[in-house]
């Protein structure tokens, strides 16, 4: 299957300051990547759709200048958390999905803690 | 929208037996791709099996199999001789065609494996 590297694991940051996470397709070329959130307990909830050389999809009630995502090259894609908050602690994870094969491959999950 | 209920939060099982996780969707497409993801403590998802809607024959991996009644569009995932590592979130999923399609989650279900 397909490798997808997603850095760092885990984060902690102070609140008001800003963090990346980075998600990378190590063996193809992924024209599309999604991110998700995942709260304690809960399923995966979709942020927002990366689309290489274009604005992501962002899905109702995400604050696009609160998630910022740039997908600046078809391996990789970058969320950044902009002036975290508490609240924004999260396991957050991203995926992508090879156009001929449907089946999502995912990276391996950043835990935030924002203090 | 494409929904995927997962009706039950919690299951256990003894160790080698089986155990039937259930999961229903809602979609108006007629080709479309489902998963069941298994996610450890560890929070890397991982693909359990996928079943093509366009198939008949229900998919099968090892002790995984699946049920697949489109007309009630209903996806059951059955575990055959339960394993203590068989123990984690399940994660039954939903996608239409192609690379730009997301993912759609169901609410998981945390399966204990008893020695």
């Amino acid at each position: 299957g397909a490798v997808v590297s997603q850095h760092p694991s885990w984060v902690i940051c102070k609140s008001g300051t800003s963090v990346k996470i980075e998600c990378r397709s190590l063996d193809f070329q992924a024209t599309t990547m999604f991110w998700y959130r995942q709260f304690p307990k809960q399923s995966l909830m979709l942020m927002a759709t990366s689309n290489e050389g274009s604005k992501a999809t962002y899905e109702q009630g995400v604050e696009k200048d609160k998630f910022l995502i740039n997908h600046a090259s078809l391996t990789l894609s970058t969320l950044t958390v902009t002036s975290a908050h508490p609240e924004d602690s999260s396991f957050y994870i991203c995926s992508v999905k090879k156009y001929s094969n449907t089946e999502a491959f995912f990276g391996q999950g950043t835990r935030l803690t924002v203090v | 929208a494409q929904t995927v209920t997962q009706s039950q939060p919690e299951m256990s099982v003894q160790e080698a037996e089986t155990v039937t996780l259930s999961c229903t969707y809602d979609t108006s497409e007629s080709d479309y791709y489902l998963f069941w993801y298994k996610q450890p403590p560890s929070r890397q998802m991982i693909l359990v099996i996928r079943q093509e809607a366009y198939k008949q024959q229900n998919a099968t991996e090892n002790r995984f199999s699946v049920n697949f009644q489109k007309a009630a569009k209903s996806f059951s995932l059955k575990i055959s001789d339960s394993q203590l590592g068989d123990a984690a979130m399940y994660f039954c999923a939903y996608t239409g065609q192609g690379g730009s399609e997301k993912l759609v989650f169901g609410k998981g279900t945390k399966l204990t494996v008893n020695p």
